[in-house]
């Protein structure tokens, strides 16, 4: 089983619509998830941290659910330059492995007009 | 905010030659580095954790003698590809954290990780 495991895509939504992405991990321990965003070519840019609570940034909402070891990422009034690649990332417990992160491997979003 | 710089951006090289990949944190000091790689159409996949004055740490299947890892000050890691072959294209990617401000209270802005703009080899 993978570590970090997403939602396969591709998502292709017209702008305006909302959309969902979903993320479960394996390691329990795990103390921090994100989600990043990658364009094409380019380096991943951290979106948003997700915390227990749930959180929202603009058109973002994140949530986190520990026991069910699952994340999602809701993105309300697409646009098209939501266009790209969303990682969950997840980042592992302390010790060593803090400051680890383990990527899924990306759903593509493609907003259309 | 923090600024991880990566050169060379695009680097072609020939098959057997060696290829150093340079991380820079322009701005902070960094203990830790990581270093990822990313194929096509894959997500990043850790390679190994440099650390500023002692060995990195590699993941599971990567080797060692393959990938040179060497973090001399708290700025500067270099990721060498050595004799590379064609299946060593890919993007390379590395992030850095950010060892934090000295403050009366502690540390501020400690344990951010930044990335730089990635790095992509191709080898004919």
């Amino acid at each position: 089983r993978k570590e970090v495991e997403q939602d396969p895509g591709p998502f292709n939504v017209p702008e305006g619509a909302t959309v969902a992405f979903n993320c479960t991990y394996s390691n329990s321990a795990s103390q921090s998830f994100f989600w990043y965003r990658q364009d094409c070519r380019k380096e991943p840019k951290l979106l948003m941290s997700v915390y227990s609570s749930g959180n929202e940034d603009g058109r973002f909402t994140a949530q986190l659910n520990r026991a069910s070891q699952y994340i999602s990422l809701l993105i309300r009034d697409s646009k098209l330059s939501d266009s790209a690649t969303y990682l969950c990332v997840v980042r592992g417990a302390g010790g060593t492995s803090y400051g680890k992160l383990t990527f899924g491997q990306g759903t593509i979003l493609t907003v259309h007009p | 905010g923090a600024v991880v710089s990566q050169h060379p951006s695009w680097v072609i090289c020939k098959s057997g030659t060696s290829v150093k990949i340079e991380c820079r944190s322009l701005d902070f000091q960094a203990t830790t580095m990581f270093w990822y790689r990313q194929f096509p159409k894959q997500s990043l996949m850790l390679m190994a954790t440099s650390n500023e004055g002692s060995k990195a740490t590699y993941e599971q299947g990567v080797e060692k003698d393959k990938f040179l890892i060497n973090h001399a000050s708290l700025t500067l890691s270099t990721l060498t590809v050595t004799s590379a072959h064609p299946e060593d294209s890919s993007f390379y990617i590395c992030s850095a954290r950010d060892q934090g401000t000295k403050t009366g209270a502690g540390r501020s802005g400690a344990n951010v990780l930044t990335f730089g703009a990635g790095s992509r080899l191709t080898v004919l």
